[in-house]
């Protein structure tokens, strides 16, 4: 079945510096993935997804990768701010089901002033 | 109108307790689904309901029974709960099943048993 594997598990970064986490998925039919960033005591909320006719998409400071060869995609996060401190999730799909989205275990993005 | 309403946003219930989460949405999704999220994990899937019919229940312990009663609630219905069980519960809505649709989520149910 699908795995997810992401990296990594806490980031600490300058604010003001760029963010990368990065996220290796195994199911070959995979063929969306979503990020979803979840703040402290709230819900998770979709921030940029990706499907697999494209290489990489950008949303003002957030972009997303993704190398379909190698089966990883990437979050990158530029210009960082106090409040893009959260943990961060990945996720892809099991073949073409949305329900059986096999998550990431998530990265705590730490943003020092 | 991108909205999950759920309540209770907080519970605290015994172990011989009768509850329920409810969850509605509003913007004409036909999926909806039961997550449960434990501290520093990512969502568990619980349920999936598709046009008001269970399509996936991820073996969960029947103490736990979900109802859609119609197109726009989702309840959760709680009984006998061990203090294990205590979590967020996460309802969410997408418009379909498919790759692609993206989930939308409530803020959650943050539940204690005691």
């Amino acid at each position: 079945g699908e795995n997810v594997e992401q990296h990594p598990s806490t980031l600490s970064v300058q604010e003001g510096d760029s963010a990368v986490i990065k996220c290796t998925y195994s199911d070959s039919a995979s063929n969306y993935f979503p990020w979803y960033k979840q703040e402290l005591g709230k819900r998770p909320q979709l921030i940029i997804d990706i499907r697999s006719n494209v290489g990489e998409k950008k949303d003002q400071r957030i972009a997303v990768t993704l190398n379909k060869t190698a089966k990883h995609f990437s979050l990158h996060i530029t210009e960082t701010q106090p409040e893009d401190s959260a943990v961060y999730f990945c996720a892809a799909p099991l073949g073409d089901s949305n329900y059986q989205l096999i998550w990431g275990a998530g990265t705590k993005l730490i943003i020092k002033p | 109108d991108t909205e999950v309403t759920q309540t209770p946003k907080h519970l605290v219930m015994g172990m011989t307790n009768k509850k329920s989460l409810k969850c509605e949405q509003h913007m004409g999704h036909r999926a909806m689904y039961w997550y449960k999220q434990k501290a520093k994990k990512p969502p568990e899937l619980m349920f999936v309901y598709s046009y008001e019919k269970l399509s996936i229940n991820e073996s969960v312990p029947s103490r736990f029974s979900p109802e859609c009663p119609n197109s726009s609630l989702l309840n959760l219905h709680l009984h006998a709960l061990q203090p294990e069980d205590s979590a967020l519960y996460l309802c969410a809505s997408s418009y379909g099943l498919g790759s692609g649709n993206t989930i939308y989520f409530g803020e959650g149910s943050w539940l204690t048993v005691v």
